[in-house]
């Protein structure tokens, strides 16, 4: 089973600031299988980038994620009030779906 | 446009069995393709994938709960369900019901399921 370790937990960034975020897997991954998604408090998962760097439908352009094999990184290029909120990575492989423990974006 | 909605009793009784549905609407739950799974979300903790299943009805679990899981399909009332059998405080969370392939972009609401006696 591969496993997603997200890094860092929580970051705490400014409104504005570029927020990157890093999500490692255990053993590789096909880029076509890496996704992201953001949750707020209270709600469901979105998704924001499928197969490692193509954004979902009406998700701005501001994100974007790239990687490849192991390493795969989510960037917000400038932060806005409502993207702090928490951030997941997760993998499809041999049938089998995982997400990564999360990384917490915090206003500073 | 497609919507999917969580439905079942928000309290289970330790050792006793979790059954969830998910009623698919502005869609058709035998479209070809398509996986239809459950995830779930312990309070204040991660993403936890339960299991899917295809079209087709082949059916895929997580390892760690592959001997309590149950996932099957309604085509006649265009729903999916979920039976989590010998529950335990651990499996309280809000539990999601989601179409997906490779990932996952269509979710429900999601429901919260306490274990408590």
């Amino acid at each position: 089973e591969i496993v997603l370790t997200q890094s860092p937990g929580t970051l705490s960034l400014s409104p504005g600031e570029r927020a990157t975020l890093s999500c490692r897997a255990s053993q590789s991954v096909s880029s076509s299988y890496l996704a992201w998604y953001q949750q707020k408090p209270g709600q469901a998962p979105r998704l924001l980038i499928y197969g490692a760097s193509s954004r979902a439908t009406g998700i701005p352009d501001r994100f974007s994620g790239s990687g490849s094999g192991t390493d795969f990184t989510l960037t917000i290029s400038r932060l806005e009030p409502e993207d702090f909120a928490v951030y997941y990575c997760q993998q499809y492989g041999s049938s089998h779906w995982t997400f990564g423990q999360g990384t917490k974006v915090e206003i500073k | 446009q497609l919507q999917l909605q969580e439905s079942g009793p928000g309290l289970v009784k330790p050792s006793e069995t979790l059954s969830l549905t998910c009623t698919v609407s502005g869609g058709s739950i035998s479209s070809s393709s398509y996986y239809w799974g459950w995830i779930r979300q312990p309070p204040g903790k991660g993403l936890e994938w339960i299991g899917s299943i295809y079209y087709s009805g082949s059916t895929y679990y997580n390892p760690s709960l592959k001997s309590r899981v149950t996932i099957s399909v309604d085509t006649s009332k265009n729903q999916f369900s979920l039976k989590l059998s010998s529950v335990t405080a651990a499996d309280t969370a809000v539990y999601y019901c989601a179409r997906h392939m490779w990932w996952l972009p269509h979710w429900g609401q999601g429901t919260l399921v306490t274990v408590s006696s």
